[in-house]
């Protein structure tokens, strides 16, 4: 177990649509990022927050948004939905002071656009 | 459990043997690279880092080898096990930002 949680573990919607992909991530971690891990693309960046500040930003479609709320947990929506949205979202976790390159995982929010 | 279905190259190993995956890196600037191990229905976990400036670096039955000249990265397995069987992606990492960019990605499959 990571630490980080995310919430829905599944979800299926209509092309058009807007969701929400909750995280939270591990206690004490001021970091969160954003990936998007789809069949035919891997694992690719998004978006980082820290201590509730956009910090980097990827691959991120301008129908893509993201927040990091005071509490630390972080929201991606993801609205008017294309069948090319089909993915998992991966939330991950870092410490200021912890190993480069090492992220902490949540087990990814499954998203099925029909 | 969940399985992302990507299109990757597959390793087959015999259980007990050695495995070796390989990758290759584009960003000469970056800082860490760090290997990544993603079971089904997982997110990836972090195994292994080495810094830029090392060659080689030594975990419990793992090693990372990192060859700048050809800009290429190397993942070790000592006596694969079966919970080894999982994708095994590389990534680059800049420390001023720690954003990762990952690569594609190598399916290891360990025979009983």
């Amino acid at each position: 177990d990571s630490g980080v949680t995310q919430t829905p573990k599944h979800l299926i919607t209509a092309t058009g649509q807007r969701v929400t992909l909750r995280c939270s991530p591990r206690s004490g971690d001021l970091s969160v990022y954003w990936y998007q891990q789809s069949l035919d693309q891997g694992l690719q960046f998004l978006i980082q927050y820290y201590n509730g500040e956009e910090r980097a930003k990827g691959n991120i479609l301008e129908r893509f948004s993201a927040q990091q709320f005071p509490d630390l947990h972080s929201e991606l929506n993801l609205s008017s939905l294309e069948l090319g949205d089909s993915a998992l979202y991966f939330c991950a976790s870092s410490s200021v002071g912890g190993a480069s390159g090492e992220l902490f995982f949540g087990e990814g929010s499954r998203l099925t656009v029909l | 459990g969940e399985s992302v279905g990507l299109h990757l190259p597959t390793l087959s190993v015999q259980e007990g043997d050695n495995s070796i995956i390989n990758c290759a890196y584009s960003n000469s600037a970056s800082d860490y690279f760090i290997w990544y191990k993603q079971e089904s229905g997982k997110g990836p976990q972090f195994i292994i880092d080495i810094r830029s400036n090392m060659d080689k670096r030594q975990g419990q039955r793992v090693t990372v080898l990192l060859n700048k000249t050809v800009k290429h990265l190397s993942l070790q397995i000592a006596a694969t096990q079966p919970g080894d069987s999982a994708v095994y992606f590389c990534a680059e990492n800049m420390v001023a930002g720690n954003m990762l960019t990952f690569g594609g990605g190598t399916r290891l499959m360990v025979k009983p």
